[in-house]
């Protein structure tokens, strides 16, 4: 079974740009969660999706926003990029909402912004 | 809420034993552990819900104290392999995941 996936790999912005990341999900499952992970601030939860929906939004501006698409495929936007947007984009995916589900990790989008 | 790891990092020679600790200041439902290599994404290693289970992999076992709020990962006779950023995930019943800052791992020979 693949992975999850991410694209791209690397990417480089300018500050005022906006940018769009994309997360495909292991196939049958449905949960999507984006995170954010900068040097010493470990993995900050962004938002998740589940059939569509945004079931979470963690504490990030409004310029960061997403979706998911009916077979799962998610993506985010970042809009007026800024110096401190530079990090490592994670999604994971799992089969469903809950308790028992674990994540299961992309290699994620290095974003870096000049 | 995002949870508080200890330590910040540890060094270890091979054989060696480990205990990373994650703690809440919230109730929590649910304690996710992952492993991170260096420029590789995070790996799942175990899921413990309140009760205070205990559940192991290999030598690698966590329990979990939910009236102190706590989790602990115990790594006994460590491995190279070993060596990583470890990353406990807390959830409190409302599938928001918060991990904790990570704690760096490294086993030497």
């Amino acid at each position: 079974k693949a992975g999850v996936t991410q694209t791209p790999r690397y990417l480089i912005k300018t500050r005022g740009q906006q940018v769009t990341l994309s997360c495909s999900p292991i196939s049958g499952h449905r949960s999507v969660s984006w995170y954010q992970q900068t040097p010493g601030q470990g993995l900050q939860f962004l938002f998740e999706y589940f059939s569509e929906t945004q079931r979470n939004k963690g504490n990030f501006p409004g310029r960061f926003s997403g979706r998911q698409f009916s077979n799962s495929r998610s993506e985010m936007n970042v809009s007026t990029l800024e110096l401190g947007d530079s990090a490592l984009y994670l999604c994971a995916s799992s089969l469903g909402r809950g308790l028992t589900y674990e994540q299961y990790f992309g290699p994620g989008t290095r974003l870096t912004v000049t | 809420q995002q949870p508080v790891q200890s330590p910040q990092a540890v060094i270890l020679r091979e054989g060696e034993d480990a205990v990373i600790n994650c703690s809440s200041s919230k109730a929590l439902y649910s304690v996710h552990w992952y492993r991170q290599k260096h420029g590789e994404a995070p790996v799942f290693l175990m899921i413990l819900l309140k009760g205070g289970e205990q559940k192991g992999h290999e030598k690698i076992s966590a329990s979990f104290n939910e009236k102190k709020q706590q989790s602990s990962l115990y790594l006994t006779a460590s491995q190279l392999s070993y060596s990583g950023t470890y990353f406990c995930g807390t959830e409190f019943g409302n599938n928001d995941m918060r991990f904790g800052a990570g704690t760096r791992l490294t086993v030497k020979p």
